[in-house]
């Protein structure tokens, strides 16, 4: 069965650091992976997502994430954090042969100024 | 594109009341999909249409719970009796097709509230 993991409740980090969130996953064949961020009382946002291809990926916001097949990760990172990134962000899974959608606990980023 | 939208945005109710959720996903989009996320079990897939038929509803936790899309634009998600163990935020989000690689669109979500 398919699972995704978010090892960290809660990431905490400067304003101008660069930041990690990190996600593994459990899934037979290739992934599809997704990121989602969540603001307060606003519904889920996309982010990006990987289905095949360059291993790193680009979306929205100036965030990017990597994909490690290796070590089934698919750590969402930004290189200089802003306070305006303070949400919940989750991961989420996808096998190729199915509908569902699996995602993380969530992961909450707090960038201090 | 007006994205998904979704009413009530909050919604406040007794035991034994029945709740209606009301979603419109985006025009063109072929499935819908809802979902609950409570802080214990985190985001939940409830049920999902495709072209207007339910697909899967094995997310559905009682018979209490039922969903209903009678067109293209247009599906409600009713839970009769509700509960106190049934306040959530319920989302409903939608996507173009249900390819695995295709991505879901969420609208604001309706934060229940059964006292």
């Amino acid at each position: 069965a398919q699972s995704v993991a978010q090892p960290e409740d809660q990431v905490n980090v400067a304003e101008g650091n660069p930041l990690t969130v990190k996600c593994t996953y459990s899934v037979s064949g290739n992934p599809y992976l997704f990121w989602y961020v969540q603001y307060p009382n606003r519904g889920l946002q996309f982010l990006l997502k990987y289905i095949t291809g360059d291993n790193l990926v680009k979306g929205s916001y100036g965030f990017e994430a990597e994909f490690n097949k290796s070590q089934t990760s698919f750590h969402l990172k930004k290189p200089s954090a802003l306070v305006s990134d303070s949400a919940l962000y989750f991961c989420a899974v996808r096998d190729p042969g199915g509908f569902k959608t699996i995602f993380g606990a969530g992961t909450r980023l707090f960038v201090k100024a | 594109d007006a994205g998904v939208i979704q009413s009530p945005r909050h919604e406040v109710t007794e035991m034994g009341q029945e709740v209606t959720l009301r979603c419109k996903p985006i025009s063109g989009h072929d499935y819908l999909f809802w979902y609950r996320q409570t802080m214990m079990r985190g985001l939940e897939l409830l049920i999902y249409f495709n072209n207007n038929v339910p697909i899967d509803d094995s997310g559905m936790p009682e018979d209490r719970f039922s969903a209903k899309m009678p067109n293209a634009s247009f599906s409600t998600l009713k839970i009769q009796p509700s509960e106190p163990r049934d306040s959530a935020v319920y989302f409903c989000a939608s996507s173009r097709t249900g390819g695995a690689a295709d991505t879901q669109y969420f609208g604001p979500g309706t934060r229940l509230t059964v006292l």
